[in-house]
């Protein structure tokens, strides 16, 4: 079936810019994760959900990031007024239920650079 | 608070020799722990988990990785590596009852060479 997908792939911003990311799911998938990933590193969690509900999100690194899953399905990370150290690829992944044993799916990413 | 540690950043090696990747963890509380490959240009999949039970852990493409709660280490290995195999790895952890949040280690880019 089809995996976790996200969009863009791509997205180059302006410094002050606000950007919005789309995470697509696997279907039927109750967890939804947020990562960030900079150039050289492992991936750094920023925020959960459970079905709609954001559980976690102690990993945002300010209020300028904010990620929403209104129906339990698409997620949607936006950061606002970017800076150029929010420049890292995020990563989305999804897990069939609500358990830390569970395998988290992971999407391509998208590679976010602000100029 | 959990953290990993990954000794190795780079690990050359040449095609069908064996490979030993170091992962190390620190926790206060229980854990999973995992590890993941990253191919270029992909996204990250497991390649095997460790739960409970036996301390050795088989994944896909023949890796394995065994368990050592003493050392509170999870180094993963494989016997014969081959070109294909040429791709970042990471070691992870997640504390039970705290939803899946994985803490991740820094990597290590396994290069394999003809």
């Amino acid at each position: 079936g089809a995996g976790v997908s996200q969009s863009p792939r791509y997205k180059v911003a302006k410094r002050g810019q606000d950007v919005a990311l789309r995470c697509d799911p696997i279907s039927g998938h109750v967890s939804l994760f947020w990562y960030q990933q900079a150039l050289g590193q492992g991936p750094e969690f920023l925020t959960y959900f459970q079905n709609e509900a954001q559980l976690d999100k102690s990993g945002l690194p300010s209020d300028r990031f904010f990620a929403e899953r209104p129906e339990g399905s698409v997620s949607t990370l936006k950061i606002q007024r970017t800076q150029q150290e929010d420049s890292a690829v995020y990563l989305c992944a999804s897990s069939l239920r609500r358990a830390s044993q569970e395998t988290q799916y992971f999407g391509p990413g998208t590679r976010l650079l602000v100029l | 608070a959990q953290s990993v540690t990954q000794l190795d950043s780079q690990v050359p090696v040449f095609e069908e020799a064996p490979v030993e990747l170091r992962c190390n963890y620190s926790s206060s509380v229980s854990v999973y722990l995992f590890w993941y490959v990253q191919y270029p240009n992909q996204g990250l999949q497991l390649l095997l988990k460790y739960l409970s039970g036996s301390t050795l852990v088989k994944g896909i493409n023949g890796f394995e990785a065994e368990f050592n709660k003493s050392q509170t280490s999870f180094h993963l290995r494989k016997p014969s590596v081959h070109i294909s195999d040429t791709a970042e790895y990471f070691c992870a952890v997640s504390a039970y009852n705290q939803g899946g949040k994985l803490i991740f280690g820094q990597g290590t880019e396994l290069s394999v060479k003809p």
